[in-house]
């Protein structure tokens, strides 16, 4: 159950594209499409944006999308905002377990 | 609406024992899949356990296996999870947030665990 591998931070100016990266192992990420992404504002509850790799749940903006090439699976949000300032988890989930990346704070400049 | 809301959390001794629960509403609770996430003070999220919707499979982190059990009352719409001999490693904000596909897609607000002597 290691953790997954994400940048400690990113940034970008508004209206600009950013993508983030998640890197797993064969073991999670490289071995089935069950990977999903979090966005997590200051003092708030983690919300979901991305599960099953690139699908966004109802209500969720189309800047934000997901994909993945092997062990490493990227979200990327276009049309950069001010609110989309936050931090950003990936997940995984295998047969009986769950692992989280370590976080990226995005900073909108 | 759907909604959330964990409980049970507080300051306690390394090697006591406490009970979280997790209330839920606005869904059907038996229907669904439940996990427990714990979060440390400025750092990132770790997953703890998974019950599925009946209670008949549950699975953990190798850093809680042993110590913390995670159950549910379908009844009571409730979800728990028992702590035993607590370590100040366990230390954290413990949310509840329910299974959606193979992700997490409502999270409640969090109760704060302090493990201090």
């Amino acid at each position: 159950q290691s953790a997954l591998t994400q940048p400690a931070s990113v940034s970008g100016s508004p209206g600009q594209s950013i993508t983030i990266s998640c890197t797993g192992a064969n073991s999670d990420i490289g071995v089935r499409n069950y990977v999903s992404w979090y966005q997590q504002h200051p003092g708030k509850a983690p919300k979901l944006i991305i599960y099953d790799v690139s699908y966004r749940p109802s209500g969720v903006s189309t800047r934000f999308s997901g994909s993945k090439s092997g062990n490493t699976a990227s979200l990327a949000i276009s049309g950069l905002q001010a609110e989309d300032e936050a931090d950003y988890y990936c997940s995984s989930y295998t047969d009986s377990s769950t692992v989280f990346g370590g976080g990226t704070k995005l900073t909108v400049l | 609406q759907v909604q959330l809301v964990e409980s049970g959390g507080g300051v306690v001794q390394p090697g006591r024992s406490l009970r979280l629960s997790c209330a839920a509403s606005g869904f059907s609770f038996s229907s669904y899949g439940m996990h427990w996430v714990r979060q440390t003070p400025g750092k990132g999220l770790e997953w703890v356990a998974v019950i599925w919707s009946d209670g008949s499979n549950k699975y953990y982190a190798d850093s809680v296996k042993g110590r913390f059990t995670i159950s549910r009352d379908n009844s009571k719409n409730t979800l728990y999870l028992q702590i035993n001999s607590l370590r100040p490693e366990d230390t954290a904000v413990y949310c509840c947030a329910r299974l959606y596909y193979n992700a997490m897609d409502v999270w409640g607000q969090g109760t704060t665990v302090t493990v201090s002597s």
